[in-house]
């Protein structure tokens, strides 16, 4: 079936520094990916659409500068925290949304990110 | 917009003793429904899922089926086991909503031996 893998599954850096988050699709085309942010103890929250070859769509508060995706290949986009400060450790959860299957049911395994 | 209503928890059962977690939403068009689960410091897994009105999803026991006439998608099991103990979302897929998945708020399930 269909799998995604996201790396690194837990990251830790220092504050003011950028971290990069990778989901991919392991065997399947995904044109489309959502990112989701889970506050502990929390539910997931949609924090932007992830659409290959264009630019990502973001939900309102999101901020686009702070959080950036990109979407280079059907089987691979990315999340950037820019300048991260300890308010974004958080747990952030990528799916994957495969062409002509249901939508958006195939999870990442999630990445837990520590800002110190 | 878009909204799942999860029972609130945390719920604690003892082993073998019949579990339900309710879950209600409300959806523009015509959603799937999806219950996942979340061990401790894991992702999300799929539970189970369908598609339209009257379809039963099932795995691992667990069951639920989508009723749209009371918007509901209740999940069930007969027997938990302890290591069913986890956190319990359930969530919606809308096709009209560029298939974004909508989720509860979740309920944690803790099953004592």
């Amino acid at each position: 079936g269909a799998v995604v893998s996201q790396h690194p599954s837990r990251v830790i850096c220092k504050s003011g520094t950028s971290v990069k988050i990778e989901c991919r699709s392991l065997d399947f085309q995904a044109t489309t990916m959502f990112w989701y942010r889970q506050f502990p103890k929390q539910s997931l929250m949609l924090m932007a659409t992830s659409n290959e070859g264009s630019k990502a769509t973001y939900e309102q508060g999101v901020e686009k500068d702070k959080f950036l995706i990109n979407h280079a290949s059907l089987t691979l986009s990315t999340l950037t925290v820019t300048s991260a400060h300890p308010e974004d450790s958080s747990f952030y959860i990528c799916s994957a949304r495969e062409f002509g299957g249901l939508y958006g049911y195939t999870f990442g395994s999630g990445t837990r990110l520590t800002v110190v | 917009g878009d909204s799942v209503t999860q029972m609130e928890g945390p719920v604690t059962l003892s082993e073998e003793a019949f579990l339900t977690i309710n879950c209600t939403y409300t959806a523009t068009g015509y959603p799937s429904l999806f219950w996942y689960v979340q061990y401790p410091g894991e992702g999300l897994q799929l539970l189970l899922k369908a598609t339209k009105a009257d379809d039963k999803g099932s795995n691992k026991g667990f069951e639920a089926t989508y009723r749209k006439e009371t918007t509901s998608f209740h999940l069930e099991k007969g027997s938990v086991q302890v290591s069913d103990s986890a956190v319990y979302f359930c969530a919606l897929s809308d096709r009209d909503n560029a298939g974004k998945s909508t989720f509860g708020d979740g309920t944690t399930l803790t099953v004592k031996p």
